[in-house]
């Protein structure tokens, strides 16, 4: 268990609908990642946010947004979801400024 | 940014063999490289990891080597073992991006037993 807890772990929604993925880092973890895994392919890196600013963006869609709570936990939004965005979404959270991050155990998400 | 590549894509071995995986980074100023295990339904789990002031790391059955010139770093595991059989993942990151993990493309393991 790494200490990093996501909700839900599943998650059947249609097309066009939003949906919003909860993220609790471990105990201490003031940075918290996002990364979205298709099927058999790697980890795509998201947004990065750090004591509750952003601090790095990836290939995250105009359509997702994420934001980070002043008790450090997370939550990044989904919206007109289309059916390619089914995809596994993990979070990881990291000490301080980074380096070593440790993962959650992910939310399949699947659109239909 | 960073670009990380990761080989062989798939790697069967037998087991008490050794597997090795390589990867290479883009960005001279990576200096922390980490390696994840994900087995199947369950989130990548950090296995090893290595930063840039250091050569080579072991941890038991597991270790990590890296070549800052060449600009490349990989992962063997030697007498391995059907609990090995799993994806993959090495890592690159540097503090100026964040500390952002870009990762490779994942290499599949089998072992056979």
């Amino acid at each position: 268990d790494s200490g990093v807890t996501q909700t839900p772990k599943h998650l059947i929604t249609a097309t066009g609908q939003r949906v919003t993925l909860r993220c609790s880092p471990r105990s201490g973890d003031l940075s918290v990642y996002w990364y979205q895994q298709s099927l058999d392919q790697g980890l795509q890196f998201l947004i990065q946010y750090y004591n509750g600013e952003e601090r790095a963006k990836g290939n995250i869609l105009e359509r997702f947004s994420a934001q980070q709570f002043p008790d450090l936990h997370s939550e990044l939004n989904l919206s007109s979801l289309e059916l390619g965005d089914s995809a596994l979404y993990f979070c990881a959270s990291s000490p301080t400024s980074g380096g070593i991050a440790f993962f959650g155990q992910g939310t399949r998400l699947t659109v239909v | 940014g960073e670009n990380v590549e990761q080989h062989p894509s798939t790697l069967s071995v037998q087991e008490g063999d050794s597997a090795v995986i390589k990867c290479t980074y883009s960005d001279s100023a990576s200096n922390y490289f980490p390696w994840y295990k994900q087995e199947l339904g369950k989130g990548p789990q950090l296995i090893i990891d290595i930063r840039s002031n250091v050569g080579e790391k072991k941890d038991q059955r597991i270790a990590v080597t890296l070549n800052k010139t060449a600009k490349h770093f990989s992962l063997h595991i030697t007498e391995t073992q059907p609990e090995d059989s799993a994806v993959y993942f090495c890592a690159a990151s540097y503090k100026a991006a964040g500390n952002k993990l870009t990762f490779g493309g994942g290499t599949r393991v089998l072992v056979k037993p």
